[in-house]
């Protein structure tokens, strides 16, 4: 079946640091990607997505491209803020798009 | 533009008791879910609706019911609680089950079994 497998957390980084956060996924088939954010107390919602290979998403400054190659979709930051600290998901929807896969989810915090 | 409301916030349930979480969303979406969030593990899919009067089960059903009787209303039912349903429950509504429909989620219902 599909699954996605994302970084071990939780990461905290400094203000204005670099941020990546890996994900992977097995799927059969050209299944779309996304990472969706939660802050805290709230729901999630969407951060970014990709539908086909090379694409790259991004939103808010923060960017992911997805690589068929290595069956990855990774998201990155060039400076992250104390506001962007948060619960990251990275998600795939199957071809058929009949299910929407989570990953475990990132703790991100920003110390200022 | 409330989006999609969860009621209650929280609720702490001895084994045993039975309750219903609410789910309201105004956005017209035909498609709604209930996810269950527990530490470390993401989101797991327990029921899911593609319209009023029809639902399906996800990858976690057993101990769970819904119904869908009109488009904004999606009740998620706890007939006998257990210590193993202590979680934090989404419930969110798509216009789409593709690509270019995202899920809005609501904020969430903590329950905790004792």
């Amino acid at each position: 079946g599909n699954s996605v497998t994302q970084m071990e957390g939780p990461v905290t980084l400094s203000e204005e640091a670099f941020l990546t956060i890996n994900c992977t996924y097995t799927a059969t088939g050209y299944p779309s990607l996304f990472w969706y954010v939660q802050y805290p107390g709230e729901g999630l919602q969407l951060l970014l997505k990709a539908t086909k290979a090379d694409d790259k998403g991004s939103n808010k400054g923060f960017e992911a491209t997805y690589r068929k190659e290595t069956t990855s979709f990774h998201l990155e930051k060039g400076s992250v803020q104390v506001s962007d600290s948060a619960v990251y998901f990275c998600a795939l929807l199957e071809t058929s798009g009949s299910r929407l896969t989570f990953g475990e989810g990132t703790q991100l915090t920003v110390n200022p | 533009n409330a989006g999609v409301t969860q009621t209650p916030k929280f609720r702490i349930l001895k084994i045993g008791q039975s309750m219903t979480l609410q789910c309201a969303q105004d956005m017209n979406h035909n498609y709604m879910y209930w996810y269950r969030q527990d530490p470390g593990m993401g989101l797991k899919l327990i029921y899911y609706s593609v319209g009023a009067g029809i639902t399906d089960k996800g990858e976690v059903p057993n101990g769970y019911n819904v119904s869908r009787s009109t488009t904004e209303d999606f009740p998620l039912r706890l007939e006998l609680a257990a210590p193993s349903q202590t979680s934090v429950y989404f419930c969110a509504s798509s216009k789409g089950r593709d690509h270019n429909s995202p899920l809005h989620f609501g904020n969430g219902t903590r329950l905790t079994v004792t």
